[in-house]
């Protein structure tokens, strides 16, 4: 069975300040995917990473694909109040069905 | 394009009933699924199908039934409530066909606010 840990579970900071998210597996994904979720909506796709080492920005967001494709990292730099949300991360197996394996998920608070 | 419908947006029920969630996606997607969201414990997959006619289980299946006839609709079935089925339903659907990528973007819906007394 194939499981993603991610951490922290809770983070509230400041406004300004900078955060790592991390998402851990001891399995191999064929991708990885960084969802964010707001409180009563479904979760919204941020990014897709599929290369080992692969590293992709958006705005302020960093996301990098460990090197064997087990785990996975989202910085975001200069945390603001918009960025409170619930981050998911979802990994894809190689049997390509469109299934995924989600994280538990990192609880963000950002304040003012 | 409405994207991906669920009705109701909240519903109670007692031990014993049953019900359906109903899941309706415009964007002509083959892929459907349905997850269960627990606080601590994300998102967990009940049943997926990758087309018309074609339904399976995911990881928690049991106590919920599907069926697949039309590619816009996917409803799930609960057939005798629980308290242990209290939860937040999302349905989502992909382009992804069977034997497809797995890159593809899950677009999910607004969520089913469920709680079984």
């Amino acid at each position: 069975t194939q499981l993603l840990e991610q951490s922290p579970q809770f983070l509230s900071i400041q406004e300004g300040e900078n955060l790592t998210v991390y998402c851990n597996s001891s399995s191999v994904f064929s991708s990885l995917q960084w969802y964010r979720q707001e409180p009563g909506e479904g979760p919204v796709l941020l990014v897709t990473v599929v290369t080992g080492g692969e590293v992709k920005k958006l705005k302020r967001l960093t996301f990098q694909f460990g090197d064997a494709r087990k785990d996975s990292s989202l910085h975001i730099t200069a945390a603001q109040p918009g960025d409170t949300g619930l981050y998911l991360c979802a990994g894809a197996g190689s049997s390509n069905t469109g299934k995924l394996i989600f994280g538990q998920g990192t609880t963000l608070q950002v304040k003012p | 394009n409405a994207g991906v419908t669920q009705t109701p947006k909240f519903q109670v029920l007692k031990t014993g009933q049953s019900m359906t969630l109903q899941c309706a996606q415009d964007m002509n997607h083959e892929y459907m699924s349905w997850y269960r969201q627990d606080p601590g414990m994300g998102l967990r997959l009940i049943h997926y199908s990758v087309g018309a006619g074609i339904t399976d289980q995911g990881e928690v299946p049991n106590g919920y039934n599907v069926s697949r006839s039309t590619t816009e609709d996917f409803p799930l079935r609960l057939l005798s409530a629980a308290p242990s089925q209290t939860s937040v339903y999302f349905c989502a659907s992909s382009y992804s066909r069977q034997g497809a990528r797995s890159t593809d973007t899950q677009y999910f819906g607004p969520g089913t606010r469920l709680t079984v007394l």
